[in-house]
């Protein structure tokens, strides 16, 4: 009974390095989501998934790529970390259900 | 992208107070969610509105999307302790898919 979770919950890159973030949800929902969230905002949309097989860009996509596994798996690829990239990252499945996020620095 | 101003930014209340909250925009908004955010935690969904006008309420909580759609409030009666935390509202118009948040209420409720 898990909800949504997100891997790792912390991570520090180096400007130019490449990671991925993990989610995964266990309530059959079918859109997911990924969120950014900086001191003093709110919760800023990057890219969303409708559907298994769909993805779509959110409000502050530059500089990600996102893959829907399958219905469960949504992850969220940052190519090449930038400093500006230093934020909260947050998946959440249908709205309602949230993660509790990864704590990335990029230095 | 479209703005949502929430309001205030921070309240420091006493414990037993009522506290009101609320959201404004200068769109019309089909959907108004409010969460809460704990430290270091995601933001848990407290209540959802879906029609114009609509009164909800979730235990000491209580939520009305407003007539012109372009605003919603957050009414917390009783204040205790654990309500401390960061309160955000977010809209979406005409895609279920986006939402738009506001930047949170930052609340402290001493005991």
């Amino acid at each position: 009974n898990a909800g949504v979770t997100q891997t790792p919950k912390f991570q520090v890159l180096k400007t130019g390095q490449s990671m991925t973030l993990q989610c995964a949800q266990d309530m059959n929902h079918n859109s997911m989501y990924w969120y950014r969230q900086d001191p003093g905002m709110g919760l800023r949309l990057i890219y969303y998934s409708a559907s298994e097989g769909t993805t779509d860009k959110g409000e502050v996509p530059n500089g990600y790529n996102v893959s829907r596994l399958n219905k469960r798996e949504f992850s969220l690829r940052l190519e090449s970390a930038a400093p500006s990239q230093t934020s909260v990252y947050f998946c959440a499945s249908d709205h309602y259900t949230f993660g509790s996020g990864t704590r990335l620095t990029v230095v | 992208g479209q703005q949502l101003n929430q309001s205030p930014q921070s309240m420091f209340i006493q414990e037993g107070e009522d506290v009101s909250m609320n959201c404004t925009s200068s769109s019309i908004f089909n959907t108004w969610l409010w969460y809460k955010q704990d430290p270091g935690e995601g933001p848990v969904l407290l209540i959802a509105l879906y029609k114009a006008g609509e009164l909800t309420s979730n235990g000491r909580l209580t939520a009305q999307f407003g007539i012109t759609r372009k605003d919603s409030f957050l009414n917390i009666s009783a204040s205790i302790p654990s309500d401390v935390g960061i309160y955000f509202c977010a809209g979406n118009r005409g895609s279920n898919y986006k939402l738009t948040f506001g930047k949170g209420t930052l609340l402290t409720v001493n005991p």
